[in-house]
């Protein structure tokens, strides 16, 4: 089974700094997402990712996906409060075109420091 | 819209009793999932359905039930709750392209 291991597990940042989050899959990731999750709600999708070298950009976040497609990351430019919370990748199940649901890494706690 | 929606939010119950969780979308969307959310442990997937009248195994399937009558609904039921059933249960619901949109999740302690 598919295995998805997020670095670091938590970060505290100081506002107005970049970070980067990783993760790196066991096998070829065939869709990688990401979501960001408050504390005490749901999932919120960021971007999604398929193409090895692909990148993808909302607002301060940008994904990346590694031309061998195994490891992603995202990173934060000019962190602020608002980017504080939990966030999750997720990869496709390589059976039925990922229709088996997603495979989720254990999540990375992010603090934002004013 | 409203998305995904499930009720109820909360819900304490003692070990032994039933109880049905309601998941609720939308969105048109053929594919909705159940997963469970557990401290050190992730996001792991409980069951599954690809369309309506349909329903799969996922990752932590015992303890579960699930049934897919209409298109728009995906109830997950525990018979008899455990306590190593407390978590927090998140429905999410999948269209084109394959994006997975999650609910609010159901907080359940069992005692």
């Amino acid at each position: 089974s598919q295995e998805l291991e997020q670095s670091p597990q938590s970060l505290i940042v100081q506002e107005g700094k970049n970070l980067t989050i990783n993760c790196t899959s066991s096998k070829t990731l065939y869709g990688l997402y990401w979501y960001k999750q408050k504390y005490g709600e749901g999932l919120i999708f960021l971007m999604m990712l398929q193409k090895g070298g692909e990148e993808k950009s909302h607002e301060k976040i940008t994904a990346k996906l590694d031309e061998k497609k195994q490891q992603s990351s995202l990173h934060i430019t000019a962190s602020q409060p608002s980017h504080a919370g939990i966030y999750l990748c997720g990869a496709d199940g390589a059976r039925r075109g990922g229709a088996d649901g997603l495979t989720f890494g254990k999540g990375t706690h992010l603090i934002i420091q004013p | 819209n409203a998305g995904v929606t499930q009720t109820p939010k909360f819900r304490v119950l003692k070990t032994g009793q039933s109880m049905t969780l309601l998941c609720a979308q939308d969105m048109n969307h053929e594919y909705m999932y159940w997963y469970r959310q557990d401290p050190g442990m992730g996001l792991r997937l409980i069951h599954y359905s690809v369309g309506e009248g349909t329903t799969a195994k996922g990752e932590v399937p015992d303890g579960y039930n699930v049934s897919r009558l209409k298109k728009q609904n995906f109830l997950l039921g525990l018979e008899s709750a455990a306590p190593s059933q407390t978590s927090v249960y998140f429905c999410a619901s999948r269209g084109t392209p394959k994006t997975q949109y999650f609910g609010p999740g159901t907080r359940l302690l069992v005692l």
